[in-house]
């Protein structure tokens, strides 16, 4: 079973819509959680932190449950240059877990 | 402030011929990373290093080799470059190697090697 596993897409949104992804993780001793936006054929780069209390920054909010091993990531007003590839990265003793990622296609 | 720097970005070797990948970082980050990224396989975790003076295998460690040189710089080394390890390489480091939520990992921008 993989660490880390997200349903690749693609979601095609129009703009403004909400749209979530989620993201399970195997290790019920996982420590710390992220999601990562990687742009076409760039690097990873953190988009937010992934708190037990759930947390926002402008239009994004993730959420982490610990019992169902899950993280969460909605984006809600979608604009054009949220178009990407979204990371889901799980931290366990010391190595970082990714997700395959999911895709996003924001349409005009 | 540049973060981590990553040179070549771009790379095209024969089958046999060698390379070394340069990573410096500027945060003073304890950990760094090497990844090699696929289509559809994610990253994946070539070779790590804790701290200065140490690496570890990763979980694609099989013909790379690593060189923590200093606190800032940690290379990556194909001996004899194979079809199968053309991908995108990338660089990363984090403060600490256990992760807490004030030690995320930042990416270099990446090398894209192509082995024929």
């Amino acid at each position: 079973r993989k660490e880390v596993e997200q349903d690749p897409g693609p979601f095609n949104v129009p703009e403004g819509a909400t749209v979530a992804f989620n993201c399970t993780y195997s290790n019920s001793a996982s420590q710390s959680f992220f999601w990562y936006r990687q742009d076409c054929r760039k690097e990873p780069k953190l988009l937010m932190s992934v708190y037990s209390s759930g947390n926002e920054d402008g239009r994004f909010t993730a959420q982490l449950n610990r019992a169902s091993q899950y993280i969460s990531l909605l984006i809600r007003d979608s604009k054009l240059s949220d178009s990407a590839t979204y990371l889901c990265v799980v931290n366990t003793g010391n190595q970082f877990y990714f997700g395959t990622g999911t895709s996003l296609t924001v349409i005009p | 402030n540049a973060g981590v720097t990553q040179t070549p970005k771009f790379q095209v070797l024969k089958t046999g011929q060698s390379m070394t990948l340069q990573c410096a970082q500027d945060m003073n980050h304890n950990s760094m990373y090497w990844y090699r990224q696929d289509p559809g396989m994610g990253l994946r975790l070539i070779y790590y290093s804790a701290s200065e003076g140490t690496t570890d295998k990763g979980e694609v460690p099989n013909g790379y080799n690593v060189s923590r040189l200093n606190k800032r710089e940690f290379s990556l080394r194909l001996e004899s470059a194979a079809p199968s390890q053309t991908s995108v390489y990338f660089c990363a480091s984090s403060r600490e190697q256990f992760g807490s939520y004030n030690s995320p990992l930042h990416f270099g921008n990446g090398t894209r090697l192509t082995v024929t």
